[in-house]
């Protein structure tokens, strides 16, 4: 059974650009889920989409934004880059019905913004 | 709002001694999940453990076990037998629910994380 891909594993931008980030669930999951990690804040909570639908939202500006595909793979966008956005993006799919249901993850997108 | 604390930024062991990794939360829900994450060099982010907190009983998984408490809000992670392979950053987390045109537990809460570092 194959993993949680993400795609690409490394990005470069320069400050102003947008960029956009892929996720591809295990098959059967329905809910994906995104991250963002850095040494400073830790990780932090994005937005979880189920069934193509936003079900939650982390506290980050509208520049972050995201959506699912019907077949539930997952993309998220973020636009006109700030330094602060430089961070490794984790996504994460499980089944999604239950709260004890484990969450599968990526090895991550490591996004440097210069 | 749920919120999880992990009060030790980094900790180091001996191989083959035992570690004990400490989280406490904060929550008003009465029944739940908690997770043990571990994140290792490569990256991945791998479940070590989970515990419902309905359950009396704490979690075992091979040589790792939990000390639930309930009542002190508390879930720490004990490793036993540490091996290099336990190397890692372990992260405790709180599944949230969200009832937006059905339910699901996909946002996790996060403690800071930490740094566990096995001696050969």
């Amino acid at each position: 059974k194959a993993g949680v891909t993400q795609t690409p594993r490394y990005l470069i931008k320069t400050r102003g650009q947008q960029v956009t980030l892929s996720c591809s669930p295990i098959s059967g999951h329905r809910s994906v889920s995104w991250y963002q990690q850095t040494p400073g804040q830790g990780l932090q909570f994005l937005f979880e989409y189920f069934s193509e639908t936003q079900r939650n939202k982390g506290n980050f500006p509208g520049r972050f934004s995201g959506r699912q595909f019907s077949n539930s793979r997952s993309e998220m966008n973020v636009s006109t880059l700030e330094l602060g956005d430089s961070a490794l993006y984790l996504c994460a799919s499980s089944l999604g019905f239950s709260m004890g249901t484990e969450a599968f993850f990526g090895q991550g997108t490591r996004l440097t913004v210069v | 709002a749920q919120t999880v604390t992990q009060s030790q930024p980094e900790m180091s062991v001996q191989e083959a001694e035992t570690v004990t990794l400490s989280c406490t939360y904060d929550t008003s829900e009465n029944n739940y999940y908690l997770f043990w994450y571990k994140q290792p060099p490569s990256r991945q982010m791998i479940l070590v453990i989970r515990q419902e907190a309905y359950k009396q009983q704490n979690a075992t998984e091979n040589r790792f076990s939990v000390n639930f408490q309930k009542a002190a809000k508390s879930f720490s992670l004990k490793i036993s037998d540490s091996q290099l392979g336990d190397t890692a950053m372990y992260f405790c987390a709180f599944p949230q629910g969200t009832n937006a045109g059905g339910t699901s537990y996909g946002k996790l809460t996060f403690g800071q994380g930490t740094i566990l570092t096995v001696h050969p």
